[in-house]
């Protein structure tokens, strides 16, 4: 059973920049869920995406934005980079949306200079 | 707003010993609630879970208390072992349609051998 994988591992950006975040959930997992991890914070749910539509959004502004392909894998996308935008951005896969554990990819270092 | 917070940014345990981790929250619509275990560069692991019509939760060496009157969720590890050295989170949420889970800002737990 292969897990939650996430790419790139680091990524560097200018503030301004648009950066694309990709994520393979685990196998049988048809739901994606996307976390900001800020320095010294915890987890903030961004978004979820369930049979590629954005199911349940957080506080983040419409320059975030989401993808599902019909693999379950999704994308994350940032527009107008900031740099408030620097994070540990994960991606959680689930059985479904009403199944209540989330399994946690490495995650992808994001530094916006 | 903090709605889950973990007001003890570190603890120290001996092995062998019972490590205590706690966690406040402050909306009593929250239905769901998880802990997570960190290690450094790798994503959140999912670790033990409880229903809000449950107070208490085991599995193994780990037992979640849920005291909903006090909105006190704690999180029991006995031993402690040094592998169980980590950053825990909890994480709370309210099903509407999903769970979208609340984080809080974690402890760092260290086992002493």
């Amino acid at each position: 059973e292969t897990g939650v994988t996430q790419s790139p591992t680091h990524l560097i950006k200018t503030r301004g920049q648009q950066v694309t975040l990709r994520c393979s959930s685990q196998s049988g997992h048809n739901t994606v869920s996307w976390y900001q991890q800020a320095l010294g914070q915890g987890p903030q749910f961004i978004f979820q995406y369930y049979r590629e539509e954005e199911n349940g959004r957080g506080n983040f502004p419409p320059r975030f934005s989401g993808l599902q392909f019909p693999n379950y894998s999704s994308e994350l996308n940032v527009n107008a980079l900031e740099l408030d935008d620097s994070a540990l951005y994960l991606c959680a896969s689930s059985l479904g949306p009403v199944s209540y554990e989330q399994y946690f990819g490495p995650g992808t270092r994001l530094t916006v200079t | 707003d903090q709605q889950v917070k973990q007001n003890s940014p570190s603890l120290s345990v001996q092995e062998g010993r019972i490590s205590i981790l706690n966690c406040d929250y402050t909306n009593s619509m929250f239905d769901y609630f998880l802990w997570y275990k960190k290690y450094p560069a790798e994503g959140p692991t999912f670790l033990i879970s409880i229903s809000s019509i449950k107070d208490k939760n085991e599995d193994g060496r780990f037992t979640v208390f849920l005291n909903k009157s006090a909105k006190h969720l704690s999180l029991h590890i006995v031993p402690s072992q040094p592998g169980d050295s980590a950053v825990y989170f909890c994480a709370a949420s309210r099903f509407s349609g999903t769970y979208k889970y609340i984080f809080g800002t974690g402890t760092r737990l260290k086992v002493l051998a």
